[in-house]
């Protein structure tokens, strides 16, 4: 089945400063990269995802970067703010497929005041 | 938009009961749904999915167990709780691709 790793497990951020979150996958057919912010103590929100044909992907100060040929993907938070903070989960999936999304364990990003 | 609900927000069971966790789908019709659960505020296992009404699969043997009586409703159940059940149990739901979350169950078996 797919693996997904993530790294780093804690990344701890200046305001203003960028963050980068990279993931690695597993399997090759996966074609569906989607990103998820969780808050303490709530659900996961979706906050960008990524289809296979495309390489990036931007929304206002988040983006996102897939490269298929190494089987990685990472997403880059700009000009951080304290309501940044949160956990950050990244998922792989084929195509929607039945047994859903593979997460990977998660990034805690601070942003430091 | 999709809407996934989910109740409780909290719970606290005593060892030996049982537990039925409810949550229902807005907003798309014949979803896969899923139930994971989350430990120390982390990792996300997925526990079970369900492709229709009436189909279960389970990704890990454990005291747990699912059901799908309607299309937008899937319910997570034990018949005996255990300590090691607590934690932090999601719902999800997936359409065309996207997963949409529940705003979690935390279950505190004591």
């Amino acid at each position: 089945g797919e693996n997904v790793e993530q790294h780093p497990s804690t990344l701890s951020v200046q305001e203003g400063d960028s963050a980068v979150i990279k993931c690695t996958y597993s399997d090759s057919a996966s074609n569906y990269f989607p990103w998820y912010k969780q808050e303490l103590g709530k659900g996961p929100q979706l906050i960008i995802d990524i289809r296979s044909n495309v390489g990036e992907k931007k929304d206002q100060r988040i983006a996102v970067t897939l490269n298929k040929t190494a089987k990685h993907f990472s997403l880059h938070i700009t000009e951080t703010q304290p309501e940044d903070s949160a956990v950050y989960f990244c998922a792989a999936s084929i195509g929607g497929g039945a047994d859903g999304l593979t997460f990977g364990k998660g990034t805690h990003l601070i942003i430091q005041p | 938009s999709q809407t996934i609900h989910q109740w409780p927000a909290t719970l606290v069971q005593p060892v030996g009961s049982p537990l039925s966790l409810e949550c229902t789908v807005e907003g798309t019709s014949n979803p896969n749904l899923y139930w994971y659960r989350q430990a120390a505020g982390r990792g996300l296992q997925l526990l079970f999915y369900s492709v229709g009404i009436g189909q279960i699969s389970s990704e890990v043997p454990q005291n747990l167990s699912a059901s799908r009586p309607q299309d937008r409703q899937f319910i997570l159940s034990s018949k005996k709780l255990l300590l090691s059940d607590s934690g932090f149990y999601l719902c999800a739901g997936q359409g065309l691709g996207e997963a949409f979350f529940g705003q979690g169950t935390r279950l505190t078996v004591v």
